[in-house]
């Protein structure tokens, strides 16, 4: 049971680097979204997608982008990355009804120095 | 828009003791209200839920009910113990068609033997 994977765990980059967080579910789950933690906010969400080639802006989208070309795959690239963007990322998806359960990633941690 | 706010931690109980997390929402309608629990290293995992007013969700030993007039979602648990050493998110799916979580900041349990 595969669930909701997230690739790399961890990522170090330097001030301007761009990179992609991959994330991947098996579920045939329409909805997915990414989130990034941070110490004492909990978590915000970046983006999110309720299906294959529909995406949308979440609270702190600024530096983010996303794409949906499958409903298996919703990845998030770093287009520059800054120190700001240090943090925990987790990617989630769900089922079509608003109260299902999420299935989150194992989150990846990412320092740009 | 909507909110979520939970008591600060760490909360830090010895083994057998009784624990209360205490979780407040701000929202429109009727939304969907969660616990997750997030243990060291992990991902987000459902702990329990509870879709509306006056449901009990419980799990594991944890009990969380919805009160509409109090705009609450309490996480109770009679004997803690040192596995449930985690961090305890509460969150709600408000009525918005984005279908994203809304999370309180999030609080740190340790059980001590």
């Amino acid at each position: 049971n595969a669930g909701v994977t997230q690739t790399p765990k961890f990522q170090v980059l330097k001030t301007g680097q761009s990179m992609t967080l991959q994330c991947a579910q098996d579920m045939n789950h329409e909805y997915m979204s990414w989130y990034r933690q941070d110490p004492g906010m909990g978590l915000r969400l970046i983006h999110y997608s309720v299906g294959a080639g529909i995406t949308d802006q979440g609270e702190v989208p600024n530096g983010y982008n996303v794409s949906r070309s499958t409903t298996e795959d919703f990845p998030l690239r770093l287009l520059s990355a800054a120190p700001s963007q240090t943090s925990v990322y987790f990617c989630a998806s769900s089922g079509p009804e608003r109260n299902t359960e999420a299935f989150f990633g194992q989150g990846t941690r990412l320092t740009v120095v | 828009g909507d909110s979520v706010t939970q008591m600060e931690g760490p909360v830090t109980l010895s083994e057998e003791a009784f624990l209360t997390i205490n979780c407040t929402y701000t929202a429109t309608g009727y939304p969907s209200l969660f616990w997750y629990v997030q243990y060291p290293g992990e991902g987000l995992q459902l702990l329990l839920k509870a879709t509306k007013a006056d449901d009990k969700g419980s799990n594991k030993g944890f009990e969380a009910t919805y009160r509409k007039e109090t705009t609450s979602f309490h996480l109770e648990k009679g004997s803690v113990q040192v596995s449930d050493s985690a961090v305890y998110f509460c969150a709600l799916s408000g009525n918005t068609g984005r279908r994203a979580l809304t999370f309180g900041s999030g609080t740190r349990l340790q059980v001590q033997p």
